[in-house]
């Protein structure tokens, strides 16, 4: 299935260093979902955005920056990331991000940091 | 206290057999509920929704007790391809903020 898309699929990066994470939907929804999953521990919802506007954020740390250019991408910013932030980063879209929509997850990017 | 609650199991179901497990949630304003699944370094997928009257698809029957802030998930005549997985989950804002519970393992053996 490819509605939603997200490269890299796996990332190692340094703690000084930038990276960015990239998610595309090709569903024509008008909300999109960063999430992080880590080992054993619930998803936690970390950013929405309804129609490229930012709805939530929820408490994330600054070296965690989204950006959401129009309704069918979505990237996130990392910089100077710590260890604790390795995890699987998951993004999901959804028609019009109401509670009841179902929500659309992209096959996630690992990433560890060193 | 977790907003989500799911027993991690595993829970190993003889193929053929029926499993059935809950969650509890703490928020008595949530107002929608849905079953993800899960497999193993996949992405979660929407098993079901689970209405107020209860809903069955297929071998799947989810309910829900708002009562007691529960809701459960039964897989009759489970299948070796049930392994996996499954996310209870509950969504209190309109904005379809969905709070996830940390999974329920489940591992059907031949």
């Amino acid at each position: 299935e490819t509605g939603v898309t997200q490269t890299p699929r796996h990332l190692v990066m340094g703690m000084t260093n930038k990276k960015s994470l990239k998610c595309e939907q090709h569903l024509g929804h008008n909300a999109m979902y960063w999430y992080k999953q880590s080992a054993k521990k619930p998803l936690e919802l970390m950013f929405v955005y309804s129609l490229e506007e930012r709805v939530e954020n929820n408490s994330v740390p600054s070296r965690f920056s989204p950006e959401c250019p129009n309704s069918s991408h979505l990237f996130l910013h990392l910089h100077t990331l710590q260890p604790e932030d390795s995890a699987l980063y998951l993004c999901a879209s959804s028609q019009e991000g109401g509670a009841t929509d179902t929500q659309y997850f992209g096959p996630g990017t690992r990433l560890t940091v060193l | 206290r977790k907003e989500v609650e799911q027993d991690p199991g595993p829970f190993n179901v003889p193929e053929g057999a029926t499993v059935a497990f809950n969650c509890t949630y703490s928020n008595s304003a949530s107002q929608s509920f849905f079953w993800y699944r899960q497999d193993c370094r996949k992405e979660p997928k929407l098993l079901m929704s689970v209405y107020s009257s209860g809903n069955e698809d297929g071998r799947f029957t989810a309910q829900l007790n708002r009562a007691s802030q529960y809701i459960s998930l039964l897989i009759r005549d489970s299948k070796l391809s049930d392994s996996a997985t499954y996310l209870c989950v509950a969504s209190t804002d309109s904005w379809g903020k969905l709070q996830f519970g940390a999974g329920t393992q489940v591992v059907v053996t031949p």
